[in-house]
């Protein structure tokens, strides 16, 4: 079966510290791949996404990157972290099932930036 | 004026009650709906899927889409406390894999 994770779970780091977020996905290959940040009240925001290994499209100019060495793997990072980069980051890919064919998240990251 | 508008809430029920939950956009193109439930701290999971206008039955739970008003509901029979969480719309045009998401519904549902 697909599955997807993330890690770290929660992470406390202090402004102006790098940051590296990974997220991979199991069970099948060549997934789209997408970055989310979601702040209080605020809703999801597309961050970035991937169609392939090396190809990443940036939805908001920010303070944050993404890469994609492997196929299923997605890497979010900053080399100088923001107080306003504070949120809970979320990976997600594209799944086709029997009744839908959508995105699928994984367990998220807690940051909090100090 | 957002794309897609949904009350953030919180909505608190009692268990048992009928809830529910909706969605309005703007963009008329927008043909693939979606619900998610997100539980505190958790990623959002894929509770409910349509495509275009009509109803979509699974258990306690029904989608309805209503394209000539633009807009989307959710309804949540014999509410149980298990339901408590937030529950976020998404929707996408035909082709796009790009979803367009409410900022979500809080549900409280107390026992």
């Amino acid at each position: 079966s697909q599955t997807i994770h993330q890690w770290p779970a929660t992470l406390v780091q202090p402004v102006g510290s790098p940051l590296s977020l990974e997220c991979t996905v199991e069970g099948t290959s060549n997934p789209n791949l997408y970055w989310y940040r979601q702040a209080a009240g605020r809703g999801l925001q597309l961050l970035f996404y991937s169609v392939g290994i090396g190809q990443i499209s940036s939805e908001v100019p920010q303070n944050l990157s993404a890469s994609r060495p492997q196929d299923r793997q997605f890497i979010l990072s900053s080399k100088k972290l923001l107080l306003s980069d504070s949120g809970f980051y979320l990976c997600a890919f594209y799944k086709a099932g029997p009744s839908y064919n959508e995105q699928f998240f994984g367990p998220g990251t807690r940051l909090t930036v100090l | 004026q957002k794309e897609v508008e949904q009350d953030p809430g919180p909505l608190s029920v009692p268990e048992g009650a009928i809830v529910s939950l909706n969605c309005t956009y703007s963009n008329s193109a927008f043909q693939y709906f979606m619900w998610y439930r997100q539980y505190s701290r958790k990623g959002p999971e894929l509770l409910m899927y349509t495509y275009s206008s009509g109803n979509k039955e699974d258990g306690r739970f029904t989608a309805q889409v209503d394209k000539s008003s633009k807009y989307i509901s959710l309804f949540i029979r014999d509410s149980q406390p298990s339901d408590s969480a937030t529950y976020l719309c998404a929707m996408r045009i035909a082709g796009f894999q790009k979803l367009v998401f409410g900022t979500g519904t809080r549900l409280l549902v107390s026992p």
